[in-house]
Order: structure tokens, then sequence, then C-alpha cells
């Protein structure tokens, strides 16, 4: 699986827009891209994924330039609760779609103040 | 629809003793994964089970770790002698298989299970 580059940690004010850029520089064709997010003493949870362009759904958007080099998460106006470490996973389509391993990076601690 | 859970969700032991961590996955998932973080590391896959099938377990540090999912529902996983450097936090994920999944490479986690050896 492609390895995954993010910042470490992020700071941000309630109400701000925050943009988490992920770079995968080998990623391969059947590569999806997927976010995950984790709040303390919780396993990560399943934010957002998608193959190219722009995805959106009740959470955040994610944002994927032509060449699929990098990735950017966008949340909109965070809150207090959105404080949490965000993992930026790249993943291939083997077993005929069924999902395999996820192996996760650094990812980055996003702390949201008031 | 219940989640992922996990028991314990703590457990301290000793150098050398034996310790058996249990995840029930969501009813109807055929997949269940392990993964584990150790102090200051990433999250590291451990293995994977479709139904009671173990279908990937490169991630297994070594034979003193074993992990079984009989009937295809609960798993288990025991560390048998725990080690100093087996500390850290065990995940349990699920998904439902080939049919059903919504997206790619999504899989439901456990809160985890927090392993101290002292």
């Amino acid at each position: 699986l492609a390895k995954t580059t993010q910042p470490i940690s992020m700071d941000s004010y309630e109400g701000q827009e925050v943009n988490i850029t992920c770079s995968h520089n080998n990623i391969a064709t059947n590569d999806y891209i997927t976010w995950y997010q984790q709040f303390p003493s919780q396993g990560p949870r399943f934010i957002i994924q998608g193959y190219k362009t722009k995805v959106t759904n009740e959470v955040a958007s994610l944002f994927i330039p032509a060449d699929r080099k990098s990735s950017t998460l966008s949340l909109p106006r965070v809150s207090l609760s959105d404080t949490a470490v965000y993992y930026c996973l790249v993943g291939d389509m083997n077993y005929g779609g069924a999902t395999n391993k996820l192996i996760f990076g650094t990812g980055t601690l996003l702390a949201v103040q008031p | 629809e219940a989640g992922v859970t996990q028991f314990p969700s703590h457990s301290v032991i000793e150098k050398g003793q034996t310790v058996t961590l249990r995840c029930d996955p969501i009813s109807g998932h055929d997949n269940l994964y392990w993964y584990r973080r150790v102090m200051g590391k990433e999250i590291k896959f451990l293995l994977h089970f479709v139904k009671e099938s173990k279908q990937d377990e490169s991630g297994m540090p070594n034979n003193r770790f074993l992990a079984e999912r009989t009937g295809g529902t609960y798993s288990t996983l025991k560390v048998q002698p725990a080690e100093l450097e087996d500390s850290g936090v065990y995940f349990c994920a699920s998904n439902p298989g080939l049919a059903g999944i919504s997206s790619y490479n999504e899989q439901f986690f456990g809160p985890g299970t927090r392993l101290t050896v002292l």
C-alpha cells in the first residue's frame, strides 16, 4: 500500500474551515484515498473516501487533484468536538473489491480551540 | 445496531502471564481484523479473518500471539506468554465482505483493549 505523509499536528479555532493535506506520491491506479478520524479512547472511524476529483458528505469534503498524488480533507466550521487525530490512507482493490488491511500513518492531530 | 465490542477494555498483567482479548464484530460481518498500537507507534495490522479462516496473518509479531475465530462469529487474541513490548492498545474491526460494502476500505472499529504488561 502507498505510503502517506501528512502534518503531525494542526491548530484551529471554532468556526473555521480546516484543510488537512496528505501526500501519496506513489499511489497506484487501483488505490482509493480514505480518511479516518480517531477520538481519544476510541477506535478509528471512517469519514470519507474518494478516487478522484471531489467527494462531499455530511461530515467533510475530499479534494483530489488529477494526478492523485495528494488529497485534502476539508472540515467546514470546526467545533471543539472535532478535536481528534485524522488519518489519510490509500488502499487498493484486491480480492475483487473486498476491503484489505489498512495501513495507518502517524495521522494529524487537530486541536480546535474556543 | 450494536457496533464492534471488545473485552476487556483494560487489562494489566505481569510479564509471562497469559491474556486473552475478545472481539465481537457487527453481526453478519464476514471480515474481522485485528490491529494494535504500541506506545508511540502507528496503528499496525495484525491479521484478517474471513469468516473462520485466516486470510492474512502477515502482521502477527511472533508465535506468542494466537488468534481464533471459531464459528466465524467472535474472535479471540491470546498472548502467551506476554512480554513488556506487547503493551499497547489492541483494536478489532469488521466489515461485511464483498457484498454490502458502501465504501471500499471502510472498516468499523471497536473501542480497543488497552493491555499493560508489567
